[in-house]
């Protein structure tokens, strides 16, 4: 069964710093990993999606790459803004199921 | 983008009674919907998984007794959380899935806080 795990559990950065965010998992046959964003009391925005066969996906200021024969996915957050403060979740499908699972994310906070 | 509209976004009731939450996708339609729980600073444990026309099928350890989920059309899943305890008190967040959801990734909706009292 796929075990995914998020390091750090919690980040507080000033403003302006590049940041990672880090990402495990146990099965490295994956169909695809996903980002997400979730804001306190909300639902899941998805930020990036990378698929088996790729190694990295890009959108403005996030980057997330994929290792999966470490069993490693990072976010990459460039040039950190408050309005980045949430709480980051990725995800990973595997098995013939291709449901998703999920890390217990992590806590970021972004100060002025 | 795909949209996945659900509803309600926040219910109290009273302990016994049931309530209903539902899940839409709004411009697409969803062969496969999954529901989720999620416990305060915990992350999202996956309750069930339901296809349109069959019956779901539950997680280990959850009672579909008490979670009664339908999908009875390709736009619209609902979960009954029936004789609601307090201890059922939680975020509940459905998510959907398209043909090609394996390449383009699952939408989620926006969450239903539910409260207990």
């Amino acid at each position: 069964k796929q075990e995914v795990t998020q390091i750090p559990a919690a980040l507080s950065v000033p403003e302006g710093e590049n940041l990672v965010l880090n990402c495990s998992f146990t099965d490295s046959a994956i169909y695809n990993l996903q980002w997400f964003r979730q804001d306190p009391g909300k639902g899941l925005t998805s930020l990036l999606l990378i698929q088996s066969s790729q190694r990295e996906q890009t959108s403005g200021r996030l980057n997330a790459s994929l290792d999966k024969s470490s069993g490693r996915s990072t976010l990459y957050i460039a040039a950190s803004q408050p309005g980045d403060s949430a709480t980051y979740l990725c995800a990973s499908a595997s098995g013939g199921s291709y449901i998703p699972t999920f890390g217990r994310g992590t806590s970021l906070i972004v100060h002025p | 983008g795909a949209v996945v509209s659900q509803h309600p976004s926040r219910v109290i009731c009273k302990s016994g009674t049931s309530v209903k939450i539902e899940c839409r996708s709004l411009d697409f339609q969803a062969t496969t919907m999954f529901w989720y729980r999620q416990f305060p600073k915990q992350s999202l444990m996956l309750m069930a998984t339901s296809n349109e026309g069959s019956k779901a099928t539950y997680e280990q350890g959850v009672e579909k007794d008490k979670f009664l989920i339908n999908h009875a059309s390709l736009t619209l899943s609902t979960l009954t959380v029936t004789s609601a305890h307090p201890e059922d008190s939680s975020f509940y967040i459905c998510s959907a899935g398209g043909i090609g959801e394996r390449a383009y990734g699952y939408t989620f909706g926006s969450g239903t806080r539910l409260t207990v009292v």
